[in-house]
């Protein structure tokens, strides 16, 4: 596609329930982001995939998060036993890292509902 | 003027003038930044980057500051619009790993 593709646009479930959120980045692009924006605030830096190095997953909040980048495109972010406090919108980035320093193209994001 | 709310901090300006968004970066060895703008239910659009080499940078109606002694980015823009109204976020990046600031929501009044 031309731009970023994150999908489902809207979830609810039910709190204790697992949801996967998934991304479709630019092709081509080697870098992959995922962030969290809650209501009204910034955004919470969660994960990020670099080609074929190790992801640094330094900003996942809890164990009940995981991510994954299958043949350096998809991204599937995994949440289990989802708590209503990951209520957000989670936002994928992808782009194209040459030198460094490079545009990143956002997604409309997945907004997820715990109930 | 500029104020700190619940939430994001807000900058109010009259449609015509400047204005000045600023962002307070937190690691020296970043290798570039970048200035994000986010209207509602989207996602954040690229609007500017400069490498940290450089100081300033200007595109059409805005322009870049890096201070780095201060660790201080501005982006300044030139007679705001209406449409420019939307969350404004910074963001540094370090080989392609990027983190964002806070975010600064800008409000043009006509």
């Amino acid at each position: 596609g031309a731009g970023v593709s994150q999908s489902p646009s809207n979830k609810v479930t039910e709190k204790g329930k697992d949801v996967e959120l998934r991304c479709d980045p630019i092709s081509g692009h080697t870098a992959l982001y995922w962030y969290r924006q809650s209501l009204g605030q910034g955004l919470e830096f969660l994960i990020y995939f670099q080609g074929n190095s190790a992801p640094d997953k330094s900003g996942l909040p809890s164990d009940r998060f995981s991510a994954e980048r299958t043949g350096g495109s998809v991204s599937t972010l995994t949440i289990q036993r989802t708590q209503q406090e990951d209520s957000a919108v989670y936002l994928c980035a992808s782009s194209l890292l040459a030198s460094g320093g490079a545009e990143a193209f956002f997604g409309q994001g997945t907004r997820l509902t715990v109930v | 003027g500029e104020s700190v709310g619940l939430h994001l901090p807000t900058l109010s300006v009259q449609e015509g003038d400047n204005s000045i968004i600023n962002c307070a970066y937190s690691n020296s060895a970043s290798d570039y930044f970048i200035w994000y703008k986010q209207e509602s239910g989207k996602g954040p659009q690229f609007i500017i980057d400069i490498r940290s080499n450089m100081d300033k940078r200007q595109g059409q109606r805005v322009t870049v500051l890096l201070n780095k002694t201060v660790k201080h980015l501005s982006l300044q823009i030139a007679a705001t619009q209406p449409g420019d109204s939307a969350v404004y976020f910074c963001a540094e990046g370090k080989k392609g790993d990027m983190r964002f600031g806070a975010g600064t929501r800008l409000t043009v009044k006509p």
